[in-house]
């Protein structure tokens, strides 16, 4: 069974750094026939996909959003079988519960998700 | 990028009914499409993948079908438990989500 335990503020001030990680149990963020995702939902926007990252070849990749791209991180941690995000420069308009999910294909396991307020 | 779109966007029905979503990609995704179901402050949850496999552990009374732009998702007899809200998503390029459905009782 795999589980994704998510972590981090729920607070965070307009132009600073939104931080999130994804604590994996039951799979390696090494694996080669899996991704590591970030969705958020809002009213405004719907459920919306962040990004990925993935190990094939040895080599690490990352997909990034268009909608996010420049502003978005998205890190694995091998050492701690976790993930994380961060998400720069953020305005209220970031202001969603944020999910960690795992693709292998479509996202299938999710993480619990985590409401952030961008909020002074 | 692939933009999804969902009908209707309400849909009230009784314990025992027939429901059918319709779901439309913007671009022919072949059959790279999922459904999920989403209760309030929970996490989506899969029931279907490439547009007609039923996910383990998902209830045989949900069943998908389609292929290219449009899609459908079927509920054979609606229980109690089904009144939820649902997304299809596309997985062809990478993802996008449609905008839900949410199944309210009549």
């Amino acid at each position: 069974q795999v589980l994704l335990q998510q972590s981090g503020p729920g607070l965070v001030k307009p132009s600073q750094t939104l931080s999130l990680t994804c604590a994996i149990s039951g799979d390696s963020v090494s694996t080669t026939s899996a991704g590591w995702n970030w969705i958020r939902q809002s009213p405004s926007r719907g459920l919306e996909w962040l990004g990925r990252t993935y190990y094939r070849s040895k080599t690490w990749f990352h997909d990034y959003a268009t909608s996010v791209k420049g502003r978005i991180t998205i890190n694995p941690d091998t050492s701690k079988n976790q993930f994380s995000l961060q998400l720069n420069s953020v305005t209220p308009e970031d202001t969603a519960v944020y999910y960690c999910a795992r693709d292998t294909g479509t996202p299938d396991y999710w993480g619990q998700g985590t409401l952030v307020t961008v909020s002074s | 990028d692939i933009q999804m779109t969902q009908f209707p966007s309400t849909l009230s029905a009784s314990v025992g009914d027939r429901v059918t979503i319709t779901c439309r990609a913007s671009q022919s995704i072949s059959s790279w499409l999922a459904w999920y179901q989403q209760k309030p402050g929970r996490a989506p949850k899969l029931l279907i993948y490439r547009a007609s496999s039923l996910e383990r552990g998902a209830p045989s009374r949900f069943s998908g079908s389609g292929s290219g732009t449009e899609f459908t998702l079927t509920i054979t007899s609606l229980q109690p438990d089904d009144f939820a809200t649902y997304y299809c998503q596309q997985y062809s390029s990478p993802f996008t989500f449609g905008p839900g459905t949410k199944v309210d009782i009549k």
